[in-house]
């Protein structure tokens, strides 16, 4: 109950075009959504966040959707550039605990 | 200071040695957290401290033993470890006692490799 399921593992699209990774979960306890965004040899860096009692929310780039009910939540990431390519962690906050998804590598073709 | 900053970056160490990694933050934070990643995998949590006291194991190996000797400062003292422990360590901290209200924010890490 506490996993998080990520899709794709690996993700290549080209500059411009638009990246969207998938999550699901299976627990209610969990109401709070960060997205981590890694690059090579560095920390995670949270990007994005969304909270169970709103359905979508978007920063330039980025957006994020969440359907509580059927308990998945999404990343879209439009006009993609090089500068994205990198790791993009789903996770779910409960109490104290930080779980992640396993991941999706991106990369931005020129 | 919005960071968190782990010391060292780097360290190799054999299986018979002792060391600590370090991890500090002045944001207030009052939670902290030991984290362990393996190559292309996701962070997989160790140990969650809140007000200074341990409130998660995650069922770690008694080699890795954490200490929080203040709310700004969070150490794992290292033991007899095996080369499969070789990883990035990374600590983190958050901003309450619950992850749920802002996330973490992640220190840079230190690669552990023992051999």
């Amino acid at each position: 109950g506490e996993n998080v399921e990520q899709h794709p593992s690996t993700l290549s699209v080209q500059e411009g075009d638009s990246a969207v990774i998938k999550c699901t979960y299976s627990d209610s306890a969990s109401n709070y959504f960060p997205w981590y965004k890694q690059e090579l040899g560095k920390r995670p860096q949270l990007i994005i966040d969304i909270r169970s009692n709103v359905g979508e929310k978007k920063d330039q780039r980025i957006a994020v959707t969440l359907n509580k009910t059927a308990k998945h939540f999404s990343l879209h990431i439009t006009e993609t550039q090089p500068e994205d390519s990198a790791v993009y962690f789903c996770t779910k906050a409960a109490g104290n605990k930080l779980t992640f998804g396993g991941g999706t590598r991106v990369l931005v073709k020129p | 200071d919005t960071e968190v900053t782990q010391t060292p970056k780097h360290l190799v160490m054999g299986m018979t040695n002792k060391k600590s990694l370090k991890c500090e933050q002045h944001m207030g934070h009052r939670a902290m957290y030991w984290y362990k990643q393996k190559a292309k995998k996701p962070p997989e949590l160790m140990f969650v401290y809140s007000y200074e006291k341990l409130s998660i194991n995650e069922s770690v190996p008694s080699r890795f033993s954490p200490e929080c000797p203040n709310s700004s400062l969070l150490n794992l003292h290292l033991h007899a470890l095996q080369p499969e422990d070789s990883a990035l360590y990374l600590c983190a901290s958050s901003q309450v006692t619950t992850a749920e209200d802002y996330g973490y924010t992640f220190g840079s890490g230190t690669r552990l490799t023992v051999v």
